[in-house]
């Protein structure tokens, strides 16, 4: 089955720079992709939701990138702020799955 | 209002006992998943439902099961705890199973001494 790998686990930057989490993922068919944000004690909260025919997707003060060729799906936080302090999971899907697999998640504080 | 809610939120039990976590979307929400959380693993999916007494073993079903008689009520059953059950439980709902955004409850926190 997939096999999702999300690195790093953990990331401190200060207020103000940017922020990269990556996930790479094993099955080539994956087609679609999640980013979750979830703050401490909380649930899960959908950040951005990718399909493959989508590259570079982007949000309110983040980018998401996908890289099909490398099977690499990475978080870009622009301009970090205290808020964004969480810890950010992965997850991939394919049409033929059942399921979405879930990276083991990067715990990003960000310094004010 | 579209929400998952979980119940309970916070649970104590001896090993040996019998836990019940209940989930409840408002979403009419076909697809229905129970996962629990645990620190540098991740989310792992325990069941899936995919209609009402539609359940299938996801990648870690050993010592749980489900039961879904209502579309919009999904609830996980540990016959005879064990500690290692100890976990944060997550219940979480789809549309579908087609890669349709997963709307997550707000977790139950476990604890089986």
């Amino acid at each position: 089955g997939e096999q999702v790998e999300q690195r790093p686990p953990h990331l401190s930057v200060r207020e103000g720079d940017s922020a990269v989490i990556t996930c790479t993922y094993t099955d080539p068919n994956s087609y679609y992709f999640f980013w979750y944000k979830q703050e401490p004690g909380a649930s899960l909260q959908l950040l951005m939701k990718v399909f493959s025919s989508t590259e570079i997707n982007e949000g309110q003060g983040f980018t998401v990138l996908l890289n099909k060729k490398d099977k690499r799906l990475s978080l870009n936080l622009t301009a970090a702020h205290p808020g964004d302090s969480a810890a950010y999971f992965c997850a991939v899907g394919n049409t033929g799955y059942q399921n979405f697999y879930f990276g083991k998640g990067t715990s990003l504080t960000v310094i004010p | 209002d579209m929400k998952v809610t979980q119940m309970p939120r916070y649970l104590i039990k001896r090993m040996g006992e019998n836990v019940l976590l209940e989930c409840g979307q408002d979403m009419s929400h076909e697809t229905m998943y129970w996962y629990r959380q645990d620190p540098g693993l991740g989310l792992q999916l325990i069941y899936i439902s995919y209609d009402v007494d539609s359940n299938s073993e996801g990648d870690i079903p050993k010592g749980y099961r489900v039961s879904r008689k209502k579309r919009e009520h999904f609830s996980l059953i540990l016959d005879s705890a064990k500690t290692n059950q100890t976990s944060v439980y997550f219940c979480a709902s789809s549309l579908s199973i087609w890669g349709d955004t997963l709307y997550f409850g707000a977790g139950t926190r476990l604890s089986v001494l």
